[in-house]
């Protein structure tokens, strides 16, 4: 599985627009992306996950370059509640997924 | 709630007893996985069935640990004798291929079992 690297930590400010960059830069043609949310002492909620080009849900849009080596999150008007660790991973369509969590980035957003 | 549900939510032990968590994992889903989490760090994978057929387990799960799933709906994970270094947060996660795009899985994960071991 391709391995990600994205920012360790974030600042943002409440109604601010967030975009998180992870890099994977060894995708494989089959590998799809997913995004996690994770608050202290909660399981992983998921956010988003797409394969190429953009995709758009109610609470976040993905993006995806023509290469496939990275892929940015964006959190439209971010408040304080979105204060928590973001995981990028990759996965392998058509097979079961032991997912690789990295250390994910740690967003803060302030008042 | 149909979501993925653990129980239970936290449970200190004495180095040396025996622990069992539950997992219930979305009532359509043939995928489950369990996973570890240690403070700072994210998730990391211990084992996966795919109805009630374990077919994946991480080294980290050493011989003190069995995770069973049978008729494929619930899951437990027991770890013996427990130690210090057991204290995680252990999750469980479930999914089912079909959904959406065929070919794009999606795991689900529980609220976790905090395992405090003194």
């Amino acid at each position: 599985l391709a391995k990600t690297t994205q920012p360790i930590s974030m600042d943002s400010y409440e109604g601010q627009e967030v975009n998180i960059t992870c890099s994977h830069n060894n995708i494989a043609t089959n590998d799809y992306i997913t995004w996690y949310q994770q608050f202290p002492s909660q399981g992983p909620r998921f956010i988003i996950q797409g394969y190429k080009t953009k995709v758009t849900n109610e609470v976040a849009s993905l993006f995806i370059p023509a290469d496939r080596k990275s892929s940015t999150l964006s959190l439209p008007r971010v408040s304080l509640s979105d204060t928590a660790v973001y995981y990028c991973l990759v996965g392998d369509r058509g097979g079961y997924n032991k997912l690789i969590f990295g250390a994910g980035t740690r967003l803060a957003v302030h008042p | 709630d149909t979501g993925v549900s653990q129980d239970p939510r936290h449970k200190i032990t004495k180095r040396g007893q025996n622990v069992t968590f539950r997992c219930d994992p979305i009532s359509e889903h043939n995928r489950l996985y369990w996973y570890r989490q240690t403070l700072g760090q994210g998730p990391e994978f211990l084992t996966y069935f795919q109805n009630e057929a374990q077919l994946e387990k991480s080294r980290l799960l050493s011989d003190r640990f069995s995770a069973e799933r049978p008729k494929g709906s619930f899951s437990t994970l027991e770890i013996q004798r427990t130690e210090q270094g057991d204290s995680a947060m252990y999750l469980c996660a479930s999914s089912s291929p079909g959904q959406g795009d065929p070919y794009i899985e999606t795991q689900y994960f529980g609220p976790g079992t905090r395992l405090l071991v003194l």
